[in-house]
């Protein structure tokens, strides 16, 4: 089973801080990596895609480390409203149209 | 434009009841899937589908069957429920994915299901 973990959290921050959590996955030939965020009692939706050179959206920042395996995902002057679960997604090559593993996810929650 | 939609959204059965969700995109995508989530345990693939009239099994296919008809749905079959079958169920829906990537995948908004 190609794994993917996730610290669960939760991770308590103030509003307006800076928050980055990590993630690691096992598969070396892993090709594709996501971000997706779910809100509580709500479907997955994808945040971000996960580029080799690092990759900025607004306040996100994601990042990939092919020699170690890990991605990860940096929040700037967070809001009441990042407070999510958020779920790390990987691809490996390979595996199909059923390649996906999802991580089981961060749980952010943002206090003001 | 609704995107991935699942119904029903809650359901409540006995067990041994039989019962089927019904998942429709309306966005043209060849592949979808449906998932279940466990507290803890995160999403796990039951089955999917990469075009009209083919199925494939999943990670925890036991229990369940599936069928994609036409391509905008994929329904989702319990023959008899059980209680371990308790869970929230998602479809998701991806584009046809190229040889180096996967097309990141669009998620209905789940049924809640309850086995008794």
């Amino acid at each position: 089973r190609k794994e993917v973990e996730q610290d669960p959290g939760p991770f308590n921050v103030p509003e307006g801080a800076t928050v980055a959590f990590n993630c690691t996955y096992s598969n070396s030939a892993s090709q594709s990596f996501f971000w997706y965020r779910q809100d509580c009692r709500k479907e997955p939706k994808l945040l971000m895609s996960v580029y080799s050179s690092g990759n900025e959206d607004g306040r996100f920042t994601a990042q990939l480390n092919r020699a170690s395996q890990y991605i990860s995902l940096l929040i700037r002057d967070s809001k009441l409203s990042d407070s999510a679960t958020y779920l790390c997604v990987v691809y490996h090559s390979g595996g199909g149209a059923d390649g996906l593993t999802f991580g089981k996810g961060t749980h952010l929650i943002i206090q003001p | 434009n609704a995107g991935v939609t699942q119904t029903p959204k809650f359901r409540v059965l006995k067990t041994g009841q039989s019962m089927t969700l019904l998942c429709a995109q309306d966005m043209n995508h060849e592949y979808m899937y449906w998932y279940r989530q466990d507290p803890g345990m995160g999403l796990r693939l039951i089955h999917y589908s990469v075009g009209e009239g083919t199925t494939a099994k999943g990670e925890v296919p036991d229990g369940y069957n599936v069928s994609r008809l036409k391509k905008q749905n994929f329904l989702l079959g319990l023959e008899s429920a059980a209680p371990s079958q308790t869970s929230v169920y998602f479809c998701a829906s991806s584009e046809e994915k190229d040889s180096y990537s996967n097309q990141p995948q669009h998620f209905g908004d789940g049924t809640r299901l309850s086995i008794l």
